[in-house]
């Protein structure tokens, strides 16, 4: 079957970094996304990785890792508002999504 | 301003009765797709559509239709048959299908009595 693992919830402190892990095991591999969403909002996208390696955007930052099935988000100098839940999803072999449950990060002042 | 719009927000129904969620968009892309959410669970699929007049069952189609009569249009019904429809909807788009990351409309959370 196919499996997106992520932390359930996380805890941080504004201004620091916090790292948001999604390992996954899926039939096929076409890209990985990540998105944020605020409670009882839309999803809205942050990342995208299809090859090995870093992108950072602003403040976040995505890396993957295809050999090892596993992705990351880098979150830096936290602020209040990016209190959400955090998903992962990965496009399978057929280009449908296979999304992870979320990370509930929670940032304490 | 492109974009996704879902109505209702809010969407209260008895039991046994069947519902349909709108779900527009004007961004011009080809592909539509629903996903249902639950708390703890990640997205599912629906249904989605890659073209007009064309759409494929998701890994949760038992008990909803669809239909993709206009490019900017996929309306969900929810019907009867659906044992427990009381979720968060998410309708979204993307083109092209292979690529691309989706764009979702704001929900519609429904809620069965």
């Amino acid at each position: 079957g196919q499996n997106i693992d992520q932390p359930t919830e996380m805890t941080a402190t504004e201004g620091a970094i916090v790292q948001i892990n999604c390992t996954y095991q899926t039939s096929g591999f076409n890209g990985l996304f990540w998105y944020q969403q605020h409670a009882g909002e839309a999803p809205t996208f942050l990342s995208y990785n299809v090859l090995d390696g870093l992108e950072e955007k602003g403040r976040f930052s995505s890396f993957l890792s295809r050999s090892k099935g596993y992705s990351y988000l880098l979150l830096k100098e936290l602020q209040m508002k990016d209190s959400a839940s955090y998903l992962c999803a990965v496009k399978d072999s057929n280009y449908q999504l296979i999304w992870g449950a979320g990370t509930k990060l929670i940032i304490k002042p | 301003d492109g974009g996704i719009t879902q109505s209702p927000k809010y969407l209260f129904r008895k039991e046994g009765q069947n519902v349909t969620l709108s779900c527009e968009q004007n961004l011009n892309h080809d592909a539509m797709y629903w996903y249902r959410q639950d708390p703890g669970q990640g997205l599912r699929l629906i249904y989605y559509s890659q073209i007009v007049n064309d759409f494929q069952k998701g890994d949760i189609a038992e008990g909803y239709s669809v239909s993709r009569e206009k490019k900017e249009s996929f309306p969900l019904t929810v019907t009867s048959a659906q044992k427990n429809p009381t979720a968060f909807y998410l309708c979204a788009s993307s083109t092209p299908f292979e690529a691309g990351e989706q764009f979702f409309g704001p929900g519609t959370r429904l809620t069965v009595l």
